[in-house]
């Protein structure tokens, strides 16, 4: 069982280019979200997803796109990276029948780095 | 709007010593509460939670919090530390089960000492 995958693990991007990072999850989970980790601010959540076609935004979305065509997938699109998108991304996913009572399942993360 | 404080970026113990790490929320709605853990280089864990019921929550690793709805806290306490205790720990809130959003603290790092 791989839970929730996360690809790429690192990446380093110039600024103004584009990238999209890859989550999958095999559990039939319909909620889906991306964090961001930053040194002493937490996890904060960027966007989520309650089941496919449905997403919505978190408390950091600017600069950062989604879509979720299918359950399994949630790639997290950045459009032109910026130094300030430097961060640890993961994603996680749960049951969304449950709300947040249900144990939420996070990937192992993936460093980003724009110069 | 929800929100979690954890008190104290870094806690040092010895190894056998009480592991007390504060967290304190405030929340509009009786809230849910987590505690998470990370360990270097991996994504967070669930270690235990509060949603209804008894205050007095045990996790895993022998990890245990109390609900206190009067002090609007969630310490999370283990009687003995191990090495293999020292990680990341985040206290996380959500307002019930009909909210999708999950509010993380800053996080506390633990370290134990032999």
């Amino acid at each position: 069982n791989a839970g929730v995958t996360q690809t790429p693990k690192f990446q380093v991007l110039k600024t103004g280019q584009s990238m999209t990072l890859q989550c999958a999850q095999d559990m039939n989970h319909e909620y889906m979200s991306w964090y961001r980790q930053d040194p002493g601010m937490g996890l904060r959540l960027i966007h989520y997803s309650v089941g496919a076609g449905i997403t919505d935004q978190g408390e950091v979305p600017n600069g950062y796109n989604v879509s979720r065509s299918t359950t399994e997938d949630f790639p997290l699109r950045l459009l032109s990276a910026a130094p300030s998108q430097t961060s640890v991304y993961f994603c996680a996913s749960r049951n969304h029948r449950g709300g947040t009572a249900d144990t939420i399942y996070f990937g192992e993360g993936s460093w980003l780095t724009v110069v | 709007a929800q929100s979690v404080t954890q008190l104290g970026s870094h806690v040092s113990v010895s190894e056998g010593a009480l592991v007390l790490l504060r967290c304190n929320y405030s929340s509009s709605v009786p809230p849910y509460l987590f505690w998470y853990v990370q360990y270097p280089n991996q994504g967070l864990q669930l270690l235990l939670k509060y949603t209804t019921g008894a205050t007095l929550v045990k996790g895993i690793n022998g990890f245990e919090a109390e609900f206190k709805k009067s002090e609007t806290s969630f310490h999370l306490t283990k009687p003995s530390a191990h090495m293999s205790d020292a990680a990341e720990y985040f206290c996380a809130v959500s307002e019930g089960e009909d909210t999708d959003k999950l509010i993380f603290g800053t996080g506390t790092r633990l370290q134990v000492f032999p």
